[in-house]
């Protein structure tokens, strides 16, 4: 089955420095993969979707690649403020057939320092 | 606010006790997803429905049911509780199955077995 693995190691940055978290996946290349960011203790919050045929989407002072090749996704956010830190998650759909189950990334936390 | 309400936020009951757990979803939203995250675990899919029926199973006790009502509620119910089920349990909800876009999460209820 597929399965997501995001760095599970604490990243910790300078701030206004550029953040660059990875999401690589096992089998199959999904039709779109979505980034959230979870606070402790709340509920993970939509960031960004990106599509297989998309190479790359922005919004803000985020970007997010898909490299089908590598079955990897590349999360950035530039300019980063101590606001950001937070984890980070990836999700896809766990099959290619499209089953619904949303699966999860253990997710990365950032630590932006002032 | 994602507009997805969970009752309650925390509960403490102990085990062998059986507890349930209620999602009201985004006004509109047709599908329901509840998730379970463990400390330090990842969030862990349970279960979907859409419009009322069932569309996706994942990693779900038998302890474990669920249900979505025609109004579009949904309940979480966890019987014969044990330690290892103290978690935080997300619903979440999409306008339809598997659309590709964002998940609304609530904030979840905590449940605490002693």
């Amino acid at each position: 089955s597929q399965k997501i693995e995001q760095n599970s190691e604490a990243l910790n940055i300078q701030e206004g420095k550029t953040a660059t978290l990875t999401c690589n996946y096992t089998n199959y290349s999904p039709a779109y993969l979505q980034w959230y960011r979870q606070d402790p203790g709340r509920g993970p919050v939509f960031l960004l979707l990106i599509r297989e045929n998309e190479k790359e989407k922005r919004k803000e002072r985020l970007k997010v690649t898909f490299d089908t090749t590598l079955k990897q996704s590349l999360f950035h956010i530039t300019a980063s403020q101590p606001a950001d830190s937070a984890t980070y998650l990836c999700a896809l759909d766990e099959s290619p057939s499209g089953t619904y189950k949303y699966i999860f990334g253990t997710g990365t936390r950032l630590k932006v320092l002032a | 606010d994602s507009g997805v309400t969970q009752t309650p936020k925390h509960l403490i009951t102990a085990t062998g006790q059986r507890v349930t757990l209620r999602c009201s979803p985004r006004s509109g939203d047709l599908s329901v997803y509840w998730y379970q995250q463990s400390l330090d675990q990842g969030l862990q899919f349970l279960i979907q429905y859409y419009n009322g029926e069932e569309r996706a199973k994942g990693n779900i006790l038998e302890r474990f049911s669920a249900q979505q009502f025609p109004d579009l509620h949904s309940e979480l119910n966890l019987s014969s509780l044990e330690l290892g089920d103290s978690a935080l349990y997300f619903c979440a909800s999409s306008v339809q199955a598997g659309a590709t876009g964002e998940l609304f999460f609530g904030e979840g209820s905590r449940l605490t077995v002693l």
